[in-house]
C-alpha cells in the first residue's frame, strides 16, 4: 500500500449538478478525515471516520453533503446541488491509533464549480 | 474554540540563511504537527511533537514545542532551494471521539539563490 489514494483527482461541474469523490485509506489506518482548502488557507476539518461510524461533522458541513463509509473502509464524500463556494481542493487523511494522530494526506480532489 | 497562528505568512530568504516559523495556539494541546505543502500538491507530514520540550530534526529542518507558552518553532538552517513551499502547523484536541486537527494558514517560503 503506497498511501491514501483519492478519485477524481480534477472535477469541473456546473452549478447545481451533484458530484461524489472517493476516498482509499491506507489499508489498516481506521480513522478517516475529509478537509476542504482553499486559495491561501489551510485545511478545515468536514468530518471524521472511525471505522465505519461518522463521529463528528463541522459546521461547514453543510445538508448539501453528505459522507459514508459503508464497511469501514473506502468512503465517499457527495456534495448535492453544487455552488461556486464550494469551489476547493477536498483533501481525505487518514490514521491508525497508534501513530499519535499523524495524519497522512492523500493527493486531493480539487473541485471547480462553474 | 481551537486557534491556530503562524507568523509569518509570507517569508522570502536567501539561500544559506537561518530563519524561524512561529505557531502559536490557543487552547491546551499536547500534540503540534507540522505539514509540508508543494504548489498543487497535497500535504506531506514533517514533524510530530508529542510533549513540552520536545524537538525533532530532519536535514536543515528543526522543529520544537513549549506547550506552557502554547508555543511551537520550525526553524530552517542554511536555507537551500528544494525548501521553498509552504509549511503548515496543525493541532488536536486531547480527549474526547474526535482527533480532527486544526491548521494555521500556512507560511508560504520562498528561498531564493
Amino acid at each position: 500500500d503506497t498511501g491514501v489514494s483519492q478519485d477524481p483527482r480534477h472535477k469541473i461541474t456546473k452549478r447545481g449538478q451533484n458530484v461524489t469523490f472517493r476516498c482509499d485509506p491506507i489499508s489498516e489506518h481506521n480513522r478517516l478525515y475529509w478537509y476542504r482548502q482553499t486559495l491561501g488557507q489551510g485545511p478545515e476539518f468536514l468530518t471524521y471516520f472511525q471505522n465505519e461510524a461518522q463521529l463528528e461533522k463541522s459546521r461547514l458541513l453543510s445538508d448539501r453533503f453528505s459522507a459514508e463509509r459503508p464497511k469501514g473502509s473506502f468512503s465517499t464524500l457527495e456534495i448535492q446541488r453544487t455552488e461556486q463556494g464550494d469551489s476547493a481542493m477536498y483533501l481525505c487523511a487518514s490514521s491508525s491509533p497508534d501513530s499519535h494522530n499523524e495524519q497522512f494526506f492523500g493527493p486531493g480532489t480539487r473541485l471547480t464549480v462553474l | 474554540e481551537l486557534k491556530v497562528e503562524q507568523n509569518p505568512l509570507f517569508l522570502s530568504m536567501q539561500e544559506g540563511k537561518n530563519y524561524t516559523i512561529y505557531c502559536n495556539y490557543s487552547t491546551t494541546s499536547d500534540r503540534l504537527y507540522w505539514y509540508r505543502q508543494d504548489p498543487g500538491k497535497s500535504l506531506e507530514s514533517l514533524f510530530v511533537l508529542l510533549s513540552n520540550g520536545a524537538v525533532k530534526q530532519e536535514g536543515r529542518l528543526m522543529a520544537s514545542l513549549d506547550t506552557k507558552a502554547r508555543l511551537s518553532t520550525l526553524h530552517i538552517t542554511a536555507a537551500v532551494h528544494d525548501l521553498s513551499a509552504t509549511y503548515f502547523c496543525a493541532v488536536d484536541k486531547l480527549g474526547g471521539s474526535n482527533y480532527k486537527l486544526t491548521f494555521g494558514k500556512g507560511t508560504l517560503l520562498t528561498v531564493n539563490p
